[in-house]
């Protein structure tokens, strides 16, 4: 069974600076889909990145990069020059290539603050 | 732009009542969702949901819990008899083509069950 595990709770960061976030999962696929959500407070959970195992290359979105290392089961998010919009919980998801339900797995969540 | 709408946005029943929690997903959409969360756990899997049939449902996905799509654009979630550990943030998602395209999500009920 896969798992996607979020080692830290909460995190925060000054504005306009970097910050990263940890996901590890666990997986005897091959193929597989990998997800970074953001919840802002009392709102609903929006896509952040999207990223497709076999490819190598680290999806991009604005701000959002992720770091991808397939062999260390690890899928960090960092987001550049932090805006105070980014304060959410941030929830990274696991996905099956080929899925033909649609099952998302998702982590504990991170819960980020951005302070001015 | 488009959104996944619930309703209600909180929920309060007794133990053993029947709930129906509603979702309208986003009106081109072909593929359905319910997650739930538990205060202070993980975003769960639920059930998924295409072409008027259940695509996965999990352990939790019990006899009590059902979805339907009963016109085209609502969907529900029922639970027959609540339990007290049924209380919970429930979200439904949507998504387009496949199951394996962007899932958008609604902003939750919150169930509580006393």
């Amino acid at each position: 069974a896969q798992t996607v595990t979020q080692s830290q709770p909460e995190m925060s960061v000054q504005e306009a600076e970097t910050v990263t976030l940890s996901c590890t999962y666990d997986t005897s696929e091959n193929n597989y889909y990998l997800f970074w959500y953001k919840q802002p407070p009392s709102r609903q959970m929006i896509l952040v990145i999207r990223q497709e195992a076999y490819k190598q290359q680290n999806a991009t979105e604005n701000r959002f990069s992720v770091n991808f290392q397939k062999a260390a089961k690890s899928f960090s998010l960092k987001i550049s020059d932090s805006q105070l919009g980014d304060t959410a919980m941030y929830f990274c998801a696991f996905m099956k290539h080929g899925s033909n339900t649609g099952k998302l797995i998702f982590g504990q969540g991170t819960t980020l603050q951005v302070k001015p | 732009e488009p959104e996944v709408t619930q309703t209600p946005s909180h929920q309060v029943t007794q133990m053993g009542q029947e709930v129906i929690l509603r979702c309208v997903p986003i009106s081109n959409h072909l593929y359905f969702y319910w997650y739930r969360q538990i205060l202070g756990q993980k975003v769960e899997f639920l059930v998924s949901f295409y072409n008027n049939e259940i695509s996965e449902k999990s352990e939790i996905f019990d006899d009590q819990f059902s979805v339907e799509r009963p016109d085209g654009s609502n969907f529900t979630l029922k639970i027959r008899s609540t339990k007290l550990e049924d209380s919970a943030m429930y979200f439904c998602a949507s998504s387009e083509l496949a199951h394996t395209d962007t899932q958008y999500f609604g902003p939750g009920t919150r169930l509580t069950v006393l």
